[in-house]
């Protein structure tokens, strides 16, 4: 069965200091994993993918088969980063999203 | 934002009442979906549709059904609501295209629903 972990429920980090939010997989086969925010009073929306490679707003996320996660990292973590954030995975039917519990990151001015 | 629009956005009601959450959507996306989102366990999926009249369920479907009878319209209903159903509900929609993983989710604002 498809699921995804986020360990860290509330993470906070100061101004400039990097920051690491936690995600693990399990799934039998090629998923595809997502990183999604949720700003204050804002809709839930896409940050980034891993079949994108690409950097938005700083962070980045890389997809390690070998040890099913998907960590998002930003090296200088500002406080618009302050948010809620949800790892997510896609299966190889692509027709349903499976959700992290979610980590709260606050960043301390 | 994508053309998505959720009704109720807020919901007061009684335990053993009925209560039916309507999704709009403007974009003309296959897919729709509703997913609940509860403190300690994230966003959990209900029921999702591919299609007109075609819905499948998700990992929290008890207690819940849905219909899709437009393109546009996707209803989640809760037949006898109890206090476990109190949750904020969130639909979402995508474009995906069959057999391509490059779907993305447009999320609607939420429907908090209180159930006493």
């Amino acid at each position: 069965a498809q699921r995804v972990t986020q360990p860290e429920k509330l993470l906070s980090v100061f101004k400039g200091a990097p920051v690491e939010l936690k995600c693990n997989y399990s799934y039998s086969g090629s998923p595809e994993l997502f990183w999604y925010v949720q700003y204050s009073r804002q809709r839930l929306q896409l940050l980034l993918r891993h079949i994108s490679r690409e950097s938005i707003k700083g962070f980045t996320a890389d997809l390690n088969k070998g040890e099913t996660s998907f960590h998002l990292k930003k090296p200088f973590a500002q406080e618009e980063d302050s948010a809620m954030y949800y790892c997510a995975l896609s299966g190889h039917s692509g027709n349903q999203f499976y959700f992290g519990t979610g980590t709260s990151l606050t960043v301390i001015p | 934002d994508a053309g998505i629009t959720q009704s109720p956005r807020h919901k007061v009601t009684e335990t053993g009442t009925p209560v039916t959450l309507r999704c709009h959507q403007t974009e003309n996306h296959r897919y729709m979906y509703w997913y609940r989102q509860d403190p300690g366990h994230g966003l959990r999926l209900i029921h999702y549709s591919y299609g007109v009249k075609d819905t499948d369920k998700g990992e929290v479907s008890d207690g819940y059904s849905v219909s899709r009878s437009k393109t546009e319209d996707f209803l989640l209903t809760l037949e006898s609501a109890t206090s476990s159903q109190t949750s904020v509900y969130f639909c979402a929609i995508s474009d995906r295209v069959a057999g391509a993983n490059t779907g993305e989710l447009f999320f609607g604002e939420g429907s908090r629903l209180t159930v006493l």
